[in-house]
């Protein structure tokens, strides 16, 4: 079974600070990854996905993710925060099976406050 | 352009009534699925469907039930709903493996 947990359910930054949002998984297969944006009374948004090509994932908005075998990890970061980066995020993976129709387990997700 | 759309987007029902969230999607994706959102849970999954006349139970399926008639909807019915139930649910459609799902804007469902 796979499961997503992300450290920290509220973080709050500066403006202009570095975003670091973490998020670990486990999974009995190779993982896809994804972290998806969430604004105020709306649907979730892709912000970037790992799908086993590149490490390093580059995403909208300025935002980026390493996948990191090793630690079961796929933190999500953003050299200089935004006031409109408030928002909440969520970690999700899927296996890398066909027949799993890209089912997605969630993280429980974490709140980014965004302080001027 | 395509979309993916959630009727209604607010409801209150009483305990123990038949509710049905629809969900329309017109991107013409095989793969559809339901989640509930509750604070401290993230999004857990209700009930899912690969195509036409499939469906699979989620993680949390009791209580609910879904049908897939047609590609675009697939609707979400709460078979007598309780205030254990009241959430924002939130249907996604996506297509092959490999591809982004794609969410409706969320039904905030209020069971009193």
């Amino acid at each position: 079974a796979q499961s997503v947990t992300q450290l920290g359910s509220h973080v709050s930054v500066s403006e202009g600070a570095l975003v670091l949002l973490r998020c670990n998984y486990s999974s009995s297969v190779p993982p896809y990854l994804f972290w998806y944006v969430q604004y105020p009374n709306q649907g979730l948004q892709l912000l970037l996905k790992y799908t086993s090509a590149a490490t390093l994932v580059k995403g909208i908005n300025g935002f980026e993710a390493e996948f990191k075998k090793s630690e079961t990890s796929f933190h999500l970061t953003k050299p200089s925060a935004h006031m409109s980066d408030a928002a909440e995020y969520f970690c999700a993976v899927s296996d890398q099976t066909e027949n799993a129709g890209n089912m997605l387990t969630f993280g429980g997700g974490t709140r980014l406050m965004v302080k001027p | 352009d395509a979309e993916i759309t959630q009727s209604p987007r607010h409801k209150i029902t009483e305990t123990g009534r038949q509710v049905t969230l629809a969900c329309h999607q017109t991107w013409n994706h095989n793969n559809m699925f339901w989640y509930r959102q509750d604070l401290g849970h993230g999004l857990r999954l209700i009930h899912y469907s690969y195509g036409v006349h499939d469906t699979n139970k989620g993680e949390v399926s009791d209580g609910y039930s879904v049908s897939r008639s047609n590609t675009e909807d697939l609707p979400l019915t709460l078979e007598s709903a309780a205030s254990s139930q009241t959430s924002v649910y939130f249907c996604a459609s996506s297509g092959d493996w490999n591809t982004e799902a794609f969410f409706g804007q969320g039904t905030r469902l209020t069971v009193v």
